[in-house]
């Protein structure tokens, strides 16, 4: 099956830091990628869509600015999390979907952020 | 937008036993039905789906079965095992390439 890869896969940062989490498609290329953050206990939440050599579409209460997201190839997605803060913290995961495998989408194994 | 609603959000059972997980949607453009499995520290992964123009779907140990009248699916687990313990997501979905909107998930525990 189609594999997608995060790294770091763990990131300990100081508050007001920024730190950049990769998500890569190993086999395929993922027309169209998208970010998600979970907190302890809770469910997967989108914060963005990626598409390929275009801008980043948020989800509302998602800060562009702060949560910076370029795709610059069909298999590198990046999301930097700029001056981030305590609260920031959290577990980052990211999908791939390519239109060659119809509705299925593949997930990265995710990316702890502790923000200190 | 799509409303997703999982129950229970809990699940306790004993090796061997069955568990069923049922997930309600709102929208009905849904066309795509997967489940996922979460473990601690790991992404989600895909465990089975199905899609809307079948009412069953059955692999190994896992079964999801659809009713589109009553706009909800769910997710059966039979000889459960202590393996079998995570938390399930179900996902439904309207159109290929779109985002995914995931219920609150349910977190099965198999004691043996």
């Amino acid at each position: 099956g189609a594999v997608v890869s995060q790294h770091p896969s763990w990131v300990i940062c100081k508050s007001g830091t920024s730190v950049k989490i990769e998500c890569r498609s190993l086999d395929f290329q993922a027309t169209t990628m998208f970010w998600y953050r979970q907190f302890p206990k809770q469910s997967l939440m989108l914060m963005a869509t990626s598409n390929e050599g275009s801008k980043a579409t948020y989800e509302q209460g998602v800060e562009k600015d702060k949560f910076l997201i370029n795709h610059a190839s069909l298999t590198l997605s990046t999301l930097t999390v700029t001056s981030a803060h305590p609260e920031d913290s959290s577990f980052y995961i990211c999908s791939a979907w390519t239109s060659r495998d119809g509705e299925t989408q593949y997930f990265g194994p995710g990316t702890r952020l502790l923000v200190l | 937008g799509e409303n997703v609603e999982q129950h229970p959000s809990t699940l306790s059972v004993q090796e061997g036993d069955s568990a069923v997980i049922k997930c309600t949607y709102s929208d009905s453009a849904s066309n795509y039905f997967p489940w996922y499995k979460q473990e601690l520290g790991k992404g989600p992964q895909l465990i089975i789906d199905i899609r809307s123009n079948v009412g069953e779907k059955k692999d190994q140990r896992i079964a999801v079965t659809l009713n589109k009248t009553a706009k909800h699916f769910s997710l059966h687990i039979t000889e459960t095992q202590p393996e079998d313990s995570a938390v399930y997501f179900c996902a439904p979905q309207t159109q290929a390439g779109t985002a995914l909107i995931f219920g609150k998930g349910t977190t099965l525990s198999v004691s043996s």
